[in-house]
């Protein structure tokens, strides 16, 4: 099976601007989650998606939101970028839900805002 | 929501001794204790998990504890290697669709 695919793999933007990643999980999956990952701070947790619905959302400001699409791919967006949105963005797929199977990683998305 | 603490954050040892590395938590219903290791420039991978019905769990040189009671799991590993060098997360759930990890520990292996 291939892998959780993350496109891009680079971007760079500047602030104010926004921005849309995107996230193919592995086939069969239903649930997509998203984490930041930055020095220090380890992997904060976004949100989840099953099924087209979010199910839970971490502590992220309303610039941060995503969807699913009803073949499981996900997108996350964040508007009006900051400085300290520079960061790593790491999707995961899982079988069932997140906090209940493995969670399978895409390589990311380095997110640079200057 | 829950918490989780890792520590250490940098860890060094030398080839062939133990490392340990230790993980509390906050939320007691927490049932899913997932370890992932993350290669530098790589995705973080599932080395090993457990869950709250078990207090130990080991596969080859790789070891989970659990003590739902102090709240805390850690992750052994034996006769380390080089290619055990790497950054290593634990995770905690309570099932309720998110995932809360530590903030990593970078494992220093010297030949």
């Amino acid at each position: 099976k291939a892998g959780v695919t993350q496109t891009p793999r680079y971007l760079i933007k500047t602030r104010g601007q926004q921005v849309t990643l995107s996230c193919s999980p592995i086939s069969g999956h239903r649930s997509v989650s998203w984490y930041q990952q930055t020095p220090g701070q380890g992997l904060q947790f976004l949100f989840e998606y099953f099924s087209e619905t979010q199910r839970n959302k971490g502590n992220f400001p309303g610039r941060f939101s995503g969807r699913q699409f009803s073949n499981s791919r996900s997108e996350m967006n964040v508007s009006t970028l900051e400085l300290g949105d520079s960061a790593l963005y790491l999707c995961a797929s899982s079988f069932t839900n997140v906090g209940d199977s493995p969670l399978h990683f895409g390589n990311g998305t380095r997110l640079t805002v200057t | 929501g829950e918490n989780v603490e890792q520590h250490p954050s940098t860890l060094s040892v030398q080839e062939g001794d133990s490392a340990v590395i230790k993980c509390t938590y906050s939320d007691s219903a927490s049932n899913y204790f997932p370890w992932y290791k993350q290669e530098l420039g790589k995705r973080p991978q599932l080395i090993i998990d457990i869950r709250s019905n078990v207090g130990e769990k080991k596969d080859q040189r790789i070891a989970v504890t659990l003590n739902k009671t102090a709240k805390h799991f850690s992750l052994h590993i034996t006769e380390t290697q080089p290619e055990d060098s790497a950054v290593y997360f634990c995770a905690a759930s309570n099932g309720n669709n998110d995932m809360r990890f530590g903030a990593g520990t970078r494992l220093t292996v010297k030949p």
